[in-house]
């Protein structure tokens, strides 16, 4: 157990709709990750945000969003569903200063 | 573009052996290297790092080598059991903390 937790575990969904992933750190980390999983793109890195902020993007559309609350957990907020977004999302954690981070279990998204 | 990339995407080795999963890079930048262990229906779980300033890093049952002339990365593990079936992959952080992670090898175990 990474002690990184994520809510809901499944989610499935239709076309255009929108949709909210939850996650808490882990006790003490300030850095939150998002990261998006699909069998063709791999494993590929979404947004961070530390103490609030937002501090680096990476390949996220326009229509998913995210933001880190004053007790640190974080939501993943995904609009306009289309059938490509059907993947794995997962949330990651670190302390200040460091790489390694610690993966949650994962929401995993099904848009039919 | 730059891109971390995985030689072989499945790897079959028997109980016992060593394996020996391999990944090259592009971007000369990248400060970080890491290894993640992947088991079905979880998260991606820590198994080793190493920075660009080093050639190898030993772990428990597992070793890092880094070869920055060739851009190659390597993850060895001894005596590879069952436990060991998984998706491994390397990232690297070219920028920041953010990981940019290859497509993953499978390793399978045999008995």
């Amino acid at each position: 157990d990474s002690g990184v937790t994520q809510t809901p575990k499944h989610l499935i969904t239709a076309t255009g709709q929108r949709v909210t992933l939850r996650c808490s750190p882990r006790s003490g980390d300030l850095s939150v990750y998002w990261y998006q999983q699909s069998l063709d793109q791999g494993l590929q890195f979404l947004i961070q945000y530390y103490n609030g902020e937002e501090r680096a993007k990476g390949n996220i559309l326009e229509r998913f969003s995210a933001q880190q609350f004053p007790d640190l957990h974080s939501e993943l907020n995904l609009s306009s569903l289309e059938l490509g977004d059907s993947a794995l999302y997962f949330c990651a954690s670190s302390v200040e200063g460091s790489y390694e981070q610690y993966f949650g279990p994962g929401t995993r998204l099904t848009v039919t | 573009g730059e891109s971390v990339g995985l030689h072989l995407p499945t790897l079959s080795v028997q109980e016992g052996d060593n394996s020996i999963i391999n990944c090259a890079y592009s971007n000369s930048a990248s400060d970080y290297f890491i290894w993640y262990k992947q088991e079905s229906g979880k998260g991606p779980q820590f198994i080793i790092d190493i920075r660009s300033n080093m050639d190898k890093r030993q772990g428990q049952r597992v070793t890092v080598l880094l070869n920055k002339t060739v851009k190659h990365l390597s993850l060895q593990i001894a005596a590879t059991q069952p436990g060991d079936s998984a998706v491994y992959f390397c990232a690297e952080s070219p920028a920041g903390y953010a990981l940019n992670f290859g497509k993953g090898t499978s390793l399978l175990v045999t008995p």
